[in-house]
């Protein structure tokens, strides 16, 4: 049973475009949604982050967008670099440590 | 650089055998989480300890096993090993239980099963 899907498995954009990676989940208890991204060899870092009482959360060129009735949150990163160029994983967890993550989106920046 | 280590980075064993990765949390993090990484696989939460004692279990096998020691550094230990075990462990560490504090990842441990 997926809880959290990522969709798309890849996304390529051109540098200075926006990039959204879209994420779906099912179990409405959930609270506490995150972005981490990962580079190779790499453990995931923390992105983002945005509680289930908004509906957009902005850091910098990130920014994240919670539609609780559609279970959707996507996240924008305007504009793109090629350094953010990674795989994106969406995670969901409730009031415990726990985290449910996607499968992942690999995001390529064109210069 | 997270703060977290993870040791070995790979590790090579065959079908059967048991094995044991290591974790150091952040400085002054307290839990402790373990999750797997399959191929193509989004992350599995395995465990989360907090101060030594255990907080939440996923979808950990029987065969695997963790503890949280009192210098708060962690092992899982995973015995009978399966092909299909091959996977990539990573360690993440948070502040408390809380479900908003960050969590922090190790490099990861790459755990090949012959």
């Amino acid at each position: 049973d997926q809880q959290v899907k990522q969709n798309s498995p890849s996304l390529s954009v051109q540098e200075g475009r926006i990039s959204i990676l879209n994420c779906d989940y099912t179990n409405s208890m959930f609270d506490y949604f995150l972005w981490y991204k990962k580079y190779p060899a790499e453990g995931p870092t923390f992105l983002i982050s945005i509680s289930s009482i908004k509906d957009k959360n902005e850091d910098g060129r990130f920014t994240v967008f919670l539609n609780k009735s559609a279970k959707h949150l996507s996240l924008h990163i305007v504009p793109s670099q090629p350094g953010d160029s990674a795989v994106y994983f969406c995670a969901a967890g409730r009031n415990t440590g726990k985290l449910i993550f996607g499968q992942g989106t690999t995001l390529q920046v064109k210069p | 650089d997270s703060g977290v280590t993870q040791t070995p980075k790979h590790l090579i064993t065959a079908t059967g055998q048991r094995v044991t990765l290591r974790c150091s949390p952040r400085s002054g993090d307290l839990s402790v989480y373990w999750y797997q990484q399959s191929l193509d696989q989004g992350l599995q939460f395995l465990i989360q300890y907090y101060n030594g004692e255990e907080r939440a279990k996923g979808n950990i096998l029987e065969r695997f096993s963790a503890q949280q020691f009192p210098d708060l550094h962690s092992e899982l230990n995973l015995s009978s090993l399966e092909l299909g075990d091959s996977a990539l462990y990573f360690c993440a560490s948070s502040l408390s239980t809380s479900g908003t504090d960050t969590q922090y990842f190790g490099p990861g441990t790459r755990l090949t099963v012959l």
